[in-house]
């Protein structure tokens, strides 16, 4: 069964500092690929997404993501943390071959941003 | 446009009670998926309703959980009777399209503990 595996479930970063979080997948055929952040008490939002094309996407609040295939990995990166990204994240596909849509996350990583 | 909603925000029930939840998804979304996550564990899949038709329900744990979609609108879960391992957040999103790319719009969830 496809997996997602998200490593490291809390982060911590000073302001300022290199965001990084990891996502690998496990499947043969890469599937759609999502980023969603959770704020306190709020739903999830998405970050971004990889569906073809450009491996490298831009989402929102300066994140970005790229997808590295002979990886199976989708990394979350953003150049300097803000305060304000303080929040849980999850990494999430969606099969190719799953034209129903449903996702398959990652166990989420709780960022930290120290001042 | 309103966003996915979902009532009650928290429940709480002893064993062996009936707990109904609710979700309103976005106006004209087909798909309306429903995703638990109990604590500690990664968010799970549970059903994927297109309209008021069952898509895929691989995920309902058990004959306990009922889901329901009427009218292609609102959907509701209910768990009868409830047992303590059904404790966790209950999240509904909605989304549009059938490509499996879409982006999923998620409520604020509904946290349910049974005692």
């Amino acid at each position: 069964a496809q997996s997602v595996t998200q490593l490291g479930s809390h982060v911590s970063v000073s302001e300022g500092a290199l965001v990084l979080l990891r996502c690998n997948y496990s499947s043969s055929v890469p599937p759609y690929l999502f980023w969603y952040v959770q704020y306190p008490n709020q739903g999830l939002q998405l970050l971004l997404k990889y569906t073809t094309g450009a491996t490298l996407v831009k989402g929102i609040n300066g994140f970005e993501a790229e997808f590295k295939k002979s990886e199976t990995s989708f990394h979350l990166t953003k150049p300097s943390a803000h305060m304000s990204d303080a929040a849980e994240y999850f990494c999430a596909v969606s099969p190719f071959y799953n034209q129903g849509g449903k996702l398959i996350f990652g166990q989420g990583t709780e960022l930290s941003v120290k001042p | 446009e309103a966003g996915v909603t979902q009532f009650p925000s928290h429940s709480v029930i002893e064993k062996g009670q009936t707990v109904t939840l609710r979700c309103d998804p976005i106006s004209g979304h087909d798909n309306l998926y429903w995703y638990r996550r109990v604590m500690g564990k990664e968010i799970k899949f549970l059903l994927h309703f297109v309209k008021e038709s069952k898509q895929d329900e691989s995920g309902m744990p058990n004959n306990r959980f009922l889901a329901e979609r009427t009218g292609g609108t609102y959907s509701t879960l209910k768990v009868q009777p409830a047992e303590l391992e059904d404790s966790g957040v209950y999240f509904c999103a909605s989304s549009q399209g059938s490509g499996g790319w879409e982006t999923q719009y998620f409520g604020p969830g509904t946290r349910l503990l049974v005692l």
